[in-house]
């Protein structure tokens, strides 16, 4: 069975200009989850879906932070624009239905000069 | 909202021996406590969780351990081997909300 699939793994831009990262659930799966992890740090929520429903964006700034999820599998994750502070590891995970196990992709690294 | 913490921030361990992490949570409504291996480039790694009908939980190497009435749970990796350095992460979570909290990590060595 495949993983949750990332990309890509690694970006840098300059401040201001806009990224986007994308994310592939396991198969299946109809949670999922974006995390930013800053270093040293563990995972902290962004945003959760259920199926295309964004169920939780609490902690997401919004201001500059987006997030979709059409169809209710793949999602993509948009930051316009970067900050130097928006530099970290920006991870995705997914869960099956009525499952608390989350199953966590290998992330992207975003460094913001 | 739910806060948890952990310690020790590092610990190193000759190879063989025992390594124990604590973590403390804070709302007395959270009943799942997973914990996760974080390789250097890598995403987290479930590698053993308990929930809140149990005390301890062990899976060949590795047991958790949860004090409730404290709000204490405690990860116990025995016979330690250089594949376990990583970085440990607790967490905490209320089942239905499934939203997880997780601790600061602990970076384990292991000595050769």
């Amino acid at each position: 069975e495949a993983g949750v699939v990332q990309s890509p793994r690694y970006k840098i831009i300059e401040k201001k200009q806009p990224v986007a990262f994308w994310c592939n659930p396991i198969s299946g799966h109809n949670t999922l989850y974006w995390y930013l992890q800053n270093l040293g740090q563990g995972p902290e929520l962004l945003i959760r879906y259920e199926n295309e429903e964004a169920v939780d964006d609490s902690q997401l700034p919004k201001d500059r932070f987006s997030a979709e999820r059409l169809k209710g599998v793949d999602s993509t994750l948009k930051i316009q624009p970067a900050e130097l502070g928006d530099s970290a590891v920006y991870l995705c995970a997914s869960s099956s239905e009525g499952r608390n196990e989350q199953f966590f992709g290998p992330g992207t690294r975003l460094t913001v000069l | 909202g739910e806060n948890v913490e952990q310690h020790p921030s590092t610990l190193s361990v000759q190879e063989g021996d025992s390594a124990v992490i604590k973590c403390t949570y804070s709302d007395s409504a959270s009943n799942y406590f997973p914990w996760y291996k974080q390789e250097l480039g890598k995403g987290p790694q479930l590698i053993i969780d308990i929930r809140s009908n149990v005390g301890e939980k062990k899976d060949q190497r590795i047991a958790v351990t949860l004090n409730k009435t404290a709000k204490h749970f405690s990860l116990h990796i025995t016979e330690t081997q250089p594949e376990d350095s990583a970085v440990y992460f607790c967490a905490a979570a209320y089942s239905s909300a499934s939203k997880i909290i997780f601790g600061s990590g602990t970076r384990l060595s292991i000595r050769p």
